[in-house]
């Protein structure tokens, strides 16, 4: 069975500073990994996905992530963050021979200070 | 541009009423899905559809009901609610297998619901 860990429930920063959100999964076969945001009151969007080639992989809003297949890892990360990024940041992980289900982490919860 | 939409947004009801939360999507998705979400909580899966005609339970059991008559509609009922269900329920969608990025899902706003 598959599932994912998100290992810090929330991250407070300040403006400007870089961030990492940090991921990791367990799974006895491939995957493909995601991460969400979701801000107050709204559905999730996609941020960025690894399905395969290059380990690492840039999103939308300045944000990128490397896959690490060793650790089992999905880290996300952004050198400089907004205020407008305070939000909820999920990681999902699905099995690439599946039916397209997706295992969610426990969310982390970004703060951006001024 | 995903386009998936869920009605309503926010509702609060009274214990022992029928509701259908609506959800549609315009991009022709085969496969849906229907989450519940506590407040700072994960998503949990409670139903999902592959097709037209095709519904399953998800990983949390869950006392709501589904349906999936046409491709771009996938609402769900609860039969008698009760405070136990307040929560917010989000809808999703994604293209058949074989796409290449056929494990993308497209939320929805999502419902609020909040049982008296």
């Amino acid at each position: 069975a598959q599932s994912v860990t998100q290992l810090d429930s929330q991250v407070p920063v300040f403006e400007e500073a870089p961030v990492e959100l940090r991921c990791n999964y367990s799974s006895s076969v491939s995957v493909y990994l995601f991460w969400y945001v979701q801000y107050p009151n709204q559905g999730l969007q996609l941020l960025l996905k690894y399905l395969s080639g290059s380990t690492l992989v840039k999103g939308i809003n300045g944000f990128e992530a490397e896959f690490n297949k060793s650790q089992t890892s999905f880290h996300l990360r952004k050198p400089s963050v907004h205020i407008s990024d305070t939000a909820e940041y999920f990681c999902a992980v699905s099995e690439t021979s599946n039916t397209g289900k997706l295992i969610f982490g426990q969310g982390t919860t970004l703060q951006v200070k001024p | 541009e995903a386009d998936i939409y869920q009605t309503p947004r926010y509702l609060v009801i009274g214990t022992g009423k029928k509701i259908t939360l609506e959800c549609s999507q315009t991009m022709g998705h085969d496969k849906m899905y229907w989450y519940q979400q506590d407040p700072g909580m994960e998503l949990h899966l409670i139903h999902y559809s592959y097709g037209v005609n095709s519904t399953e339970k998800g990983d949390l059991s869950s006392e709501s009901t589904v349906s999936r008559i046409r491709t771009e509609h996938f609402p769900l009922t609860l039969e008698s609610a009760r405070p136990s269900h307040t929560s917010q329920y989000l809808c999703a969608s994604s293209v058949r297998w074989g796409t290449g990025s056929s494990h993308e899902q497209f939320f929805g706003p999502g419902t609020r619901l909040t049982v008296l």
